[in-house]
């Protein structure tokens, strides 16, 4: 079955501080990989995504991502973190080619961050 | 960029009645729109996807005659809750796709509360 995890549900971290949240999935094909962010009380926006080429990824407000195949990963990355960043992170897939197709997310990850 | 819009934003009704929610592509024709459930503290859940002027296609487990889906022009789907219960409490979220454009935008969400 297609899945998507979030290793980490709640992450709390400085201003200032690197982050690397992390995404595995499991699917039966070539996958189509994106990184969603809910601020509080606004709709899913999406940072970046991953449909093939260069493996990193640059999005915008500075974040990243690798896709690392081997280890069915992308995680999400950002070297210095601000008190605006706080909000939900969801990790989401779907088979390549299925532009007509739903999304997989994971259970998402609640960043925090302190000032 | 796309703005999705969705209304109402919050809705409260008593068991047993049904509950519409509308899902509307401001600036582009959506040929595609999906249909999402979130639960508290948990990740989206895929319930439908909904072609314009075509049957919807439900997930496993989600039972159409449950969540009528309606996608009657490029700009407008509708969920319909049919005889409400506690347990459809819920926010359910829907995203829309223009034909040939890989990324779905997101609404903002309905929170719906059945007492």
């Amino acid at each position: 079955a297609q899945s998507v995890s979030q290793h980490n549900h709640h992450v709390i971290l400085s201003e200032a501080a690197s982050l690397e949240l992390g995404c595995n999935y499991s699917y039966g094909g070539t996958v189509n990989l994106f990184w969603y962010v809910q601020y509080p009380g606004q709709h899913l926006q999406l940072l970046l995504k991953y449909f093939s080429g260069d493996p990193l990824v640059k999005g915008i407000k500075g974040f990243e991502a690798e896709f690392i195949k081997s280890k069915f990963s992308f995680n999400l990355r950002k070297p210095s973190v601000q008190w605006s960043d706080t909000a939900e992170y969801f990790c989401a897939a779907r088979l390549a080619g299925g532009g007509a197709d739903g999304l997989t997310f994971g259970k998402g990850t609640h960043l925090i961050i302190q000032p | 960029g796309a703005v999705v819009s969705q209304h109402p934003s919050r809705v409260i009704c008593k068991s047993g009645t049904s509950v519409k929610i509308e899902c509307r592509s401001l600036d582009f024709q959506a040929t595609t729109m999906f249909w999402y459930r979130q639960f508290p503290k948990k990740s989206l859940m895929l319930m439908a996807t909904s072609n314009e002027g075509s049957k919807a296609t439900y997930e496993q487990g989600v039972e159409k005659d449950k969540f009528l889906i309606n996608h009657a022009s490029l700009t407008l789907s509708t969920l319909t809750v049919t005889s409400a219960h506690p347990e459809d409490s819920s926010f359910y979220i829907c995203s829309a796709r223009a034909s040939g454009i890989e990324t779905q935008y997101f609404g903002p969400g309905t929170r719906l509360l059945v007492l």
